[in-house]
């Protein structure tokens, strides 16, 4: 079974600028997360989805946003970058139990995004 | 909110040792707790995945163990190797007022000698 692919790998981009960024889960997975890491705050939650449905959120401003696709797939979107926004941006697919509850989280190798 | 501290930050040790690292968090109401390490500049790798309801999960070298009553998680992985060196992060997922966020420690740097 092929991971949870992202793309691009790395991209650089200049303040004001916006960006998106794209996920593809595990086969079967419906489930899909976004992370923020930086040096500074560690590991960030900043969404998740199922079923095209964004089931929670994060504290982050509106700039970022995500949607997800009927085949599962996802991006993100961070509208006027700033430079703090410079970080690797990870996404994770995971299967969900009948509760509603996620199983094992898989992730994916990152976007690093660097605003200059 | 959830919080989630991991100790030590850092940690050194030589081959062949045992070792534990520590994950506490403030709210026990949790779904799950996972188990991951970090390569320098790469995504995260999936270690052990605890339900709510267990005590413990077993993997090679590694085992996990779940007191939800006291916020706590440990991994103790066996007889190191220099393979081993990564950061080792713990997340842990929903709570009574995290609906289902996951939230993760800063982790524990470990750097296992030849």
């Amino acid at each position: 079974k092929a991971g949870v692919t992202q793309t691009p790998r790395y991209l650089i981009k200049t303040r004001g600028q916006q960006v998106t960024l794209s996920c593809s889960p595990i086969s079967g997975h419906r489930s899909v997360s976004w992370y923020q890491q930086t040096p500074g705050q560690g590991l960030q939650f900043l969404f998740e989805y199922f079923s095209e449905t964004q089931r929670n959120k994060g504290n982050f401003p509106g700039r970022f946003s995500g949607r997800q696709f009927s085949n599962s797939r996802s991006e993100m979107n961070v509208s006027t970058l700033e430079l703090g926004d410079s970080a690797l941006y990870l996404c994770a697919s995971s299967l969900l139990s009948s509760g509603g509850h996620s199983y094992e989280q898989y992730f994916g190798p990152g976007t690093r995004l660097t605003v200059t | 909110k959830q919080e989630v501290t991991q100790i030590p930050a850092a940690l050194s040790v030589p081959e062949g040792e045992n070792l534990v690292l520590n994950c506490s968090f403030t709210d026990s109401a949790i779904y799950n707790l996972q188990w991951f390490r970090q390569d320098p500049g790469k995504g995260l790798t999936s270690l052990l995945l605890i339900q709510s309801s267990q005590r413990e999960q077993t993997s090679g070298r590694l085992n996990a163990s779940l007191d939800k009553s006291s916020g706590r998680s440990t991994l103790y992985i066996a007889a190191s190797q220099p393979g081993d060196s990564a950061t080792y992060l713990c997340a842990v997922r929903g709570g009574v007022t995290n609906a289902g966020k996951s939230t993760f420690g800063d982790g524990t740097t470990l750097t296992v000698k030849p």
